[in-house]
């Protein structure tokens, strides 16, 4: 059980496009999902909580009009990285929070942008 | 600011031996505590969690947590080649209600030498 999964697992795109990264929990249903991100050899941070139904919270220093998150269902939150640069290169991960497991969470497998 | 810290080594250690993973973290209200196992270009792996002072046994693995001292521990016994990876400890606040992202240290590169 606790499975997450993410799509695509790989992308690259050109500086200037949109690019829109999908976290399902396929067999559990979260009513939170969190998106972090990291860079070579460095720690995941922090990016947003989404919660299904209402506003993400962002992190200090994430800004929210690039990092559009959705979290329509209790099994699907999206990231769209909007205008990506390519500082926005990274690896994209989410991740699920497991209701009554004492906030245990649950990653995806991740997502590599590449902005050119 | 929380924060948490840890070694980023490299820690290496023989294959059997018993491989120790230290953390500290700055927040005291912190509740629980997890350590993630991440291999080179993969995303991490939940393998302990624990919340209350003292030991918790999983197989091969123990978590430590002494909150007085604000220090969290994995020991990995029998260590294996396959348990060579990147040992993630991470916090959740005890500021939010509901649930709260991680905070993670930087990592512990943990080399198995066979």
């Amino acid at each position: 059980g606790a499975v997450v999964s993410q799509h695509p697992s790989r992308v690259i795109c050109k500086s200037g496009t949109s690019v829109k990264i999908e976290c399902r929990s396929l067999d559990f249903q979260a009513t939170t999902m969190f998106w972090y991100r990291q860079f070579p050899k460095k720690s995941l941070m922090l990016m947003a909580t989404s919660n299904e139904g209402s506003k993400a919270t962002y992190e200090q220093g994430v800004e929210k009009d690039k990092f559009l998150i959705n979290h329509a269902s209790l099994t699907l939150s999206t990231l769209t990285v909007t205008s990506a640069h390519p500082e926005d290169s990274s690896f994209y991960i989410c991740s699920a929070d497991l209701a009554g497991s004492s906030y245990e969470q649950y990653f995806g497998p991740g997502t590599r942008l590449t902005v050119t | 600011q929380k924060e948490v810290e840890q070694n980023s080594g490299p820690l290496s250690v023989p294959e059997g031996a018993i491989a120790s993973l230290n953390c500290t973290y700055s927040d005291r209200g912190s509740q629980s505590f997890f350590w993630y196992r991440q291999y080179s270009g993969k995303s991490p792996e939940l393998i302990m969690s624990i919340y209350s002072n003292g030991d918790k046994e999983d197989g091969r693995f123990t978590a430590q947590l002494n909150k007085a001292s604000q220090y969290v521990s994995l020991l990995i016994r029998d260590s294996q080649p396959s348990d060579s990876a990147t040992y993630l400890c991470a916090v959740i606040g005890g500021s939010g209600g509901g649930a709260d992202g991680l905070t993670f240290g930087k990592g512990t590169h943990l080399i198995i030498q066979p």
